[in-house]
């Protein structure tokens, strides 16, 4: 199975300021990671797909890159309804697995 | 407007059953792999099983292999999800999830499922205690 690490696990942030997240997975995924944004009590939402894709209605301040075992999620210039916690999601091979997921916190 | 609304959840004792399911509207349900993920209290995201369009594929995670059955019925646009011999750890809120379909031509040519999930639904919970 594929383990996916997430790094951090938290990370304490002002509005404007720019947050990268990183995803290590413990086998090649030929680049189908996806991203998600979950808020309390919501379900989550698919923010990236494919390392880099930005999903339909996504503000363009979400990004990924990366590529083999290594990915980044970054958000450009933080808003205040980004404060939530994100998964990085393999889909390249069953079974699929999540990250442990990062909370974005108010600093 | 698509939409994805879960049923079923409920408490039940360990080693009980529980039948959830899933209805799907405002899309072509039975053009969609569909999935089933979980989130136990306070912790992360964790994948149970998908299901090919047609029926004619199933995955499951490790965790859930040889209790939990996944199927749909696409006559009634819905996927569920058939959970035996429940444990304590099985207890979490579960979300039925459309599975995004391929958007590129390597995604087809590596014959993968899709490429992550575009549409969720709200979820129902699962509570396994005595």
């Amino acid at each position: 199975d594929i383990q996916l690490t997430q790094s951090p696990s938290s990370v304490s942030a002002s509005v404007g300021d720019r947050v990268t997240i990183t995803c290590r997975a413990s086998q090649d995924v030929s680049g189908w990671l996806a991203w998600y944004q979950q808020k309390p009590g919501k379900a989550p939402k698919l923010l990236i797909y494919a390392t880099s894709t930005l999903e339909g209605g996504a503000p363009s301040r979400f990004s990924g890159s990366g590529s083999g075992t290594d990915f980044i999620f970054t958000i450009s210039g933080l808003q205040a309804e980004d404060f939530a916690t994100y998964y990085c999601q393999q889909v390249n091979s069953f079974p699929w697995t999540f990250g442990q997921g990062t909370k974005v916190e108010v600093k | 407007e698509v939409q994805l609304v879960e049923s079923g959840g409920d408490l039940v004792q360990p080693g009980g059953s529980l039948r959830l399911s899933c209805a799907g509207s405002g899309f072509t349900f039975s053009s969609y792999w569909m999935s089933w993920v979980r989130q136990a209290p306070g912790k992360g995201l964790e994948w149970v099983a998908t299901m090919r369009q047609d029926g004619g594929e199933k995955n499951y995670a490790d965790s859930v292999k040889g209790r939990f059955t996944i199927s749909r019925d696409n006559a009634k646009n819905s996927l569920y999800l058939q959970m035996n011999s429940l444990r304590a750890e099985d207890t979490a809120v579960y979300y039925c999830a459309r599975t995004q379909r391929c958007r590129t031509t390597t995604c087809l040519y590596r014959g993968l499922a899709g490429e992550g999930f575009d549409y969720w639904g709200e979820g129902t919970l699962v509570s396994v205690s005595s």
